[in-house]
């Protein structure tokens, strides 16, 4: 199946720096990622739509300021947590589904724990 | 909108028993339907999911799950546990442009 690389898998940072995370398709091309935050013991939420060659789409209550994404190739989308706080300790998970194929399987990443201290 | 919800947020069984996991979803047309399973501190892992057809379908590591439209479920089942099932499990539903929405997860844990 479909491969998707999450980089880091986790990273500790100190508030008020910056942390990129990247997410890549390694075997077929995405136009649009999906980012997701999940809080311990919780699910799965949805952040912002990655679409690549424009503008992110982000979920009501997202902070586009905080949560700056780039998906500059139909390969690669990136998060950058900016001005990172410790409530911005998660696990953030990534997914993306071939281009050519709507509503199918959705393949994710690994997965970035982020801990800020 | 669309929804879905996992009623059981943890739930403990014997090995070798069976196994149901509950989902119900809210979706305004034809929902494409999907199980994962995330071990501790790791991604999402598909058991399976169902587009269209058979409304029984078979996933991967011995799970099954049931699409009832009636009752706007998709319930995942195993007939005999195992302890390495012993993980977090989403119900998901995938909407236009394969956003998905995922239930809160149901906890296994599997006692000897």
């Amino acid at each position: 199946g479909a491969v998707v690389s999450q980089h880091p898998s986790w990273v500790i940072c100190k508030s008020g720096t910056s942390v990129k995370i990247e997410c890549r398709s390694l075997d077929f091309q995405a136009t649009t990622m999906f980012w997701y935050r999940q809080f311990p013991k919780q699910s799965l939420m949805l952040m912002a739509t990655s679409n690549e060659g424009s503008k992110a789409t982000y979920e009501q209550g997202v902070e586009k300021d905080k949560f700056l994404i780039n998906h500059a190739s139909l390969t690669l989308s990136t998060l950058t947590v900016t001005s990172a706080h410790p409530e911005d300790s998660s696990f953030y998970i990534c997914s993306a589904s071939p281009h050519y194929r709507e509503n199918t399987e959705a393949f994710f990443g690994q997965g970035t724990r982020l801990t800020v201290v | 909108a669309q929804s879905v919800t996992q009623p059981d947020i943890h739930i403990t069984v014997s090995e070798g028993a069976s196994l149901e996991l509950r989902c119900n979803y809210s979706y305004g047309a034809t929902p494409y339907l999907f199980w994962y399973v995330q071990s501790p501190g790791q991604g999402l892992q598909l058991l399976l999911k169902y587009f269209s057809g058979d409304t029984l379908v078979q996933g991967i590591k011995g799970f099954e799950a049931e699409f009832k439209r009636s009752q706007s479920s998709f319930n995942l089942r195993k007939p005999s546990v195992h302890w390495s099932d012993a993980a977090e499990y989403f119900c998901a539903v995938g909407a236009t442009g394969n956003q998905f929405y995922f239930g809160t997860g149901t906890s296994l844990t599997v006692i000897p």
